[in-house]
């Protein structure tokens, strides 16, 4: 069973600051299998991120996926007032099944 | 535009079965480019995956939960749903029903209903 685990728990940022939010598995990961994801309190979660880097419908181009094998990246270029929330990385496995991150807060400094 | 809601019962008792039912508008259950499926999260916690169903009645579940739960589908209705057995507090959560992408590939969980909370307890 594959582990994601995120890095920072909390990242304090000031608006129009850059955010580096990483995901680490415990074992390799085909890139085209990881994705991220944004939730806002009381809100389902919103897909950002597929295939590691490829940006879902409508979301902005301030985000920003890279990485292989064990080690990937969410970049926020610029932080807008609505970018605050929870992140998680999450991994499509064997079955199919999916993993995910215990998620990175990103708060306002 | 595709939405998904789920129902059913917001409290269970602890050892009864929590049952769920999500309806699918906007679009077709019966596509070959989809899976559909149950995601929880316990108040303040991370997502946690619960199972998964094609349209064809293919059932995938997590291993940590898969003696205890069934997902079905009913074509004719465009639902599915979930039925998770013997339930304790640990089991309390925000259940999420949604939409897993497959088309030239894995492309994510896309759409999302707006979860509704269980909550187990006597």
């Amino acid at each position: 069973e594959i582990v994601l685990t995120q890095s920072p728990g909390t990242l304090s940022l000031s608006p129009g600051e850059r955010a580096t939010l990483s995901c680490r598995a415990s074992q390799s990961v085909s890139s085209s299998y990881l994705a991220w994801y944004q939730q806002k309190p009381g809100q389902a979660p919103r897909l950002l991120i597929y295939g590691a880097s490829s940006r879902a419908t409508g979301i902005p181009d301030r985000f920003s996926g890279s990485g292989s094998g064990t080690d990937f990246t969410l970049t926020i270029s610029r932080l807008e007032p609505e970018d605050f929330a929870v992140y998680y990385c999450q991994q499509y496995g064997s079955s199919p099944g999916l993993t995910f991150g215990g998620g990175t807060k990103v708060e306002i400094k | 535009q595709l939405q998904l809601q789920e129902s059913g019962p917001g409290l269970v008792k602890p050892s009864e079965t929590l049952s769920l039912t999500c309806t699918v508008s906007g679009g077709s259950i019966s596509s070959s480019s989809y899976y559909w499926g149950w995601i929880r999260q316990p108040p303040g916690k991370g997502l946690e995956w619960i199972g998964s169903i094609y349209y064809s009645g293919s059932t995938y579940y997590n291993p940590s939960l898969k003696s205890r739960v069934t997902i079905s589908v009913d074509t004719s209705k465009n639902q599915f749903s979930l039925k998770l057995s013997s339930v304790t507090a640990a089991d309390t959560a925000v259940y999420y029903c949604c939409r897993i992408t497959m088309v030239r590939g894995y492309q994510g969980v896309d759409y999302w209903g707006q979860g509704t909370l269980v909550t187990v307890s006597s």
